[in-house]
């Protein structure tokens, strides 16, 4: 079954505690991004991939890093995590062809960062 | 730099009634425009996609339009019911930074409630 999974699916953790939400498709897609969900802001994008070892910036990266080592795998860091890093957290994935593919979401991961 | 719109951000009907979700974007250069479906604290669940060379597509009680001269889409739900009730969004899919971001932006929604 073609799928992107998240891990984990909750997590509450303390200010400045390193940590790390995984990401994973098996659809070969080459375009992965990371999307967080806020009550009012709605979904903003944080990072995105166009393909191994090429990652790029969003629209609220600050805090976060990513790395891109696998085409399957695409894990979003945070060093030292604050309260207003609490949300819920959305992995994206596509083929990135010019036309333009359905992009498959992730469940879903649910921080809360007190 | 686009947004999309969505109206209204809350909706209310009785159970049976048709009904119609608006959207709106400022750039029209774009590859597709998605609808998903979201239920409280879950993830997202795509309804349909409409590719930019395409009108409208269908499935089942669900019917999405897209009119990329004007910059709007409608999703168009007939005879609802109560399990439509949800949080609906659009998107846009478009090239963000010159050919290496194809980047979704979303609308924030517009929440249903389907009464019985």
């Amino acid at each position: 079954e073609a799928q992107v999974t998240q891990n984990p699916r909750y997590l509450i953790t303390v200010t400045g505690k390193k940590l790390t939400v995984t990401c994973s498709q098996n659809m070969n897609h080459e375009y992965m991004s990371w999307y967080r969900q806020d009550p009012g802001l709605g979904l903003r994008q944080i990072y995105y991939s166009m393909n191994v070892e090429v990652t790029d910036k969003g629209d609220v990266p600050e805090g976060y890093k990513v790395s891109r080592k696998e085409k399957r795998n695409f894990p979003l860091i945070l060093e030292s995590p604050s309260p207003n890093q609490t949300s819920l957290y959305f992995c994206a994935s596509n083929s990135g062809s010019p036309a333009g593919d359905e992009q498959f979401f992730g469940p879903g991961t649910r921080l809360t960062v007190l | 730099k686009q947004e999309v719109t969505q109206i209204p951000a809350a909706l209310s009907v009785p159970e049976g009634e048709n009904l119609v979700l608006n959207c709106s974007f400022t750039d029209s250069a774009i590859y597709n425009l998605q609808w998903f479906r979201q239920d409280p604290g879950k993830g997202l669940t795509s309804l349909l996609l409409i590719q930019s060379s395409q009108r409208e597509q269908t499935s089942g009680r669900l019917n999405a339009s897209l009119d990329k001269s004007s910059g709007r889409s409608t999703l168009y739900i007939a005879a609802s019911q109560p399990g439509d009730s949800a949080t609906y969004l659009c998107a846009a899919l478009h090239d963000d930074s010159g050919g290496s971001n194809y980047k979704l932006t979303f609308g924030k929604g517009t929440l249903l409630t389907v009464n019985p």
